[in-house]
């Protein structure tokens, strides 16, 4: 089974900031990598698919970089609504496997 | 629009079954497939398994071999997973999710708790 890991596993950052979260997979995985964004009491929301493709109705702030085995969500100005949990997840080999999550939290 | 209504929450027992339904529409239900989602309280989320709405066909991850089974009914566009042999672990959210370019619709999620 493909292992993915998340980096780092929470941060806190300023309404405004820079951020970026990083994804690895144990293996290769070209460009089949989803990105999610998961806030507390709702399912998740598909942000970013096959590594770089924005997901209708997904701010263009989110953007997502990477190929092979390491991969990053990059979100340019953070906002107060994007504090939540994001996760990435490889659809390349079943099963499809998920990074452990990063909690974004308000410094 | 496109949803995905999961059923609502259940309480069972080690050892014992449990069955969610996940109804489909405004869209072409056999079109897509659906995956399968958990997650345990204030863990992440866990794959399970994807499943072809044509026919049930079904690719689990290999924990759950044995003790998932999922069904589908076109007549009511409807899936229905039965989880089997409970324990404690088992207890979370399931979600349900249409695969386009990736899970872009989500059901709200099914809260399934084992206790005794």
């Amino acid at each position: 089974d493909i292992q993915m890991t998340q980096s780092p596993s929470s941060l806190s950052a300023f309404v405004g900031d820079r951020v970026t979260i990083t994804c690895r997979a144990s293996q290769s995985i070209s460009n089949y990598l989803n990105w999610y964004q998961q806030k507390p009491g709702q399912a998740p929301r598909l942000l970013i698919y096959a590594d770089t493709n924005l997901q209708s109705g997904v701010p263009s702030r989110f953007s997502g970089s990477g190929s092979g085995t390491d991969f990053t969500l990059t979100i340019s100005s953070l906002r107060p609504e994007d504090f939540a949990t994001y996760y990435c997840q490889q659809s390349s080999l079943t099963p499809f496997s998920f990074g452990q999550g990063t909690k974004v939290e308000i410094k | 629009q496109v949803q995905l209504v999961q059923s609502g929450a259940e309480v069972r027992k080690p050892g014992a079954s449990v069955k969610l339904s996940c109804k489909a529409s405004g869209y072409t239900f056999t079109s897509y497939f659906i995956h399968w989602v958990r997650q345990a309280p204030g863990q992440g989320l866990e794959w399970m398994g994807v499943t072809n709405p044509s026919d049930g066909s079904t690719t689990y991850t290999q924990n759950f071999q044995g003790r998932v089974t999922v069904t589908s009914d076109t007549s009511t566009t409807t899936l229905y997973m039965e989880l089997t042999s409970l324990t404690s672990e088992d207890t979370a959210v399931y979600y349900c999710a249409r695969d386009s370019k990736g899970p872009d619709y989500w059901g709200q999620g099914t809260q399934v708790t084992v206790s005794s």
